[in-house]
């Protein structure tokens, strides 16, 4: 069952505007991670944080965690138009090795 | 290095005929999954492998089967497709079970 929920479900900015894009998840993890998809293509890795961790940096990327809250969120800042995608969050419970998928947050970039 | 590739990429079939889709990794990696994606949703877990010759279900294995005879190859066949089993079918490996690489994808419809 999916244990990540997204939030927004979509999401539509300027380019160049920060987009954040939220993710609450149920049970405890070892680790989060932030993937993308552009359309009709395979998931990309863009960013792991884990539990002990509360914030992490990549590029442009921002991400937060906070397991008090179970919630997670991705800051995209400076938006171009290829940011635009679907962003799926996606936890991996503690001693295990399968991942929980969230159902995504669509963002659009309008140029 | 391909990474992670699969075959084929589009198919259409005829309720109750059978197919093999086939994963391809050159990372040298232990684990490999099945995943399906239908719109508006996440990534739903069919099967997995944690190494050569071991096979596991996962949120959604039924009407599918899955063998792993080489460590770099994983199979999903469909034994009698079902329109249900209309989908994107994704294959992933990872080196540690935690971060994950995609193939490019399989279209599957089911007339």
């Amino acid at each position: 069952s999916q244990q990540g929920e997204e939030d927004p479900q979509a999401l539509s900015i300027q380019e160049g505007e920060n987009a954040t894009m939220n993710c609450s998840y149920k049970t405890s993890i070892n680790n989060l991670q932030w993937y993308r998809q552009n359309s009709g293509r395979g998931l990309v890795h863009l960013i792991l944080i884990r539990s002990n961790e509360r914030e992490k940096h990549s590029g442009r990327l921002r991400v937060t965690l906070d397991t008090s809250k179970k919630s997670s969120s991705l800051l995209i800042t400076a938006s171009r138009a290829a940011d635009t995608a679907s962003y799926f969050c996606a936890t991996v419970p503690p001693l295990n090795y399968q991942l929980i998928w969230g159902a995504g947050t669509k963002l659009i970039i309008k140029p | 290095n391909a990474g992670v590739t699969q075959t084929p990429k589009f198919r259409v079939l005829k309720t109750g005929q059978s197919m093999t889709l086939l994963c391809a990794q050159d990372m040298n990696h232990e684990y490999m999954y099945w995943y399906r994606q239908d719109p508006g949703m996440g990534l739903r877990l069919i099967h997995y492998s944690v190494g050569e010759g071991t096979t596991a279900k996962g949120e959604v294995p039924d009407g599918y089967n899955v063998s792993r005879l080489k460590k770099q190859n994983f199979l999903l066949g469909l034994e009698s497709a079902a329109p249900s089993q209309t989908s994107v079918y994704f294959c992933a490996s990872s080196r540690t079970g935690s971060e994950q690489f995609f193939g490019p994808g399989t279209r599957l419809t089911v007339l």
